[in-house]
């Protein structure tokens, strides 16, 4: 089946410093979706992007639906302590209704 | 965006007992929910695909005998785990489809309910 491959894993970061993370797949999406989990919560969605090529910001973050299909990232500039979190990654194939999921990146940041 | 909640938040039971979780999409119709199940420090796990008006769709070892769904309305998915177990014990997860953002669609989360069976 379809894999995202999310990294890094973690980042450990100054507070400040911008952050990128990103996701690629071994298929064509048509979906790619970025979400923040918070500790104990469901995750909230940061960005939704639908065409390839498209750049599209949300405040801080910026995201990007790669060329190709296949790949994502997410851009953070001037992190602050509220952007810790874990983020993931997720994207949909044509026809598909379920979404595939990356394994997280954790983000920690040092004041 | 739009509004996902999820009830309860949070629930203890004795194992053997039945617990019912309900997704709500308060803001938009959800033809499609989802059902998530996460671990510790894991990403989210798929569980099943609720369509409204139609029996769920259950990933790959998940047992829809445990864990029943029921999408009676638009704006209602419920989950029942049965017959719970300490190793039931888990976040549960529930998403909505959501497709008024001009044709494309997007899913939004509820916040998730924690179980511990003990």
């Amino acid at each position: 089946g379809q894999q995202l491959n999310q990294s890094p894993q973690s980042m450990f970061i100054q507070e400040g410093e911008d952050v990128s993370m990103n996701c690629t797949s071994s298929s064509i999406f048509n979906t790619w979706l970025w979400y923040k989990q918070d500790p104990g919560e469901g995750p909230v969605l940061l960005i939704a992007l639908y065409k390839a090529g498209e750049l599209t910001s949300n405040g801080r973050l910026t995201a990007q639906f790669g060329i190709t299909r296949k790949d994502s990232f997410l851009n953070i500039s001037a992190s602050i302590p509220s952007d810790v979190g874990i983020y993931f990654c997720a994207g949909s194939i044509q026809g598909a209704q379920k979404l595939v999921f990356g394994q997280g990146t954790r983000l920690t940041i040092n004041p | 965006g739009a509004v996902v909640s999820q009830h309860p938040s949070r629930v203890i039971c004795k194992s053997g007992t039945s617990v019912k979780i309900e997704c709500r999409s308060l803001d938009f119709q959800a033809t499609t929910m989802f059902w998530y199940r996460q671990f510790p420090k894991q990403s989210l796990m798929l569980m099943a695909t609720s369509n409204e008006g139609s029996k769920a769709t259950y990933e790959q070892g998940v047992e829809k005998d445990k864990f029943l769904i029921n999408h009676a309305s638009l704006t209602l998915s419920t989950l029942t785990v049965t017959s719970a177990h300490p190793e039931d014990s888990s976040f549960y997860i529930c998403s909505a489809r959501d497709y008024s953002g001009g044709g494309f669609e997007t899913q939004y989360f509820g916040p998730g309910t924690r179980l511990l069976v003990l």
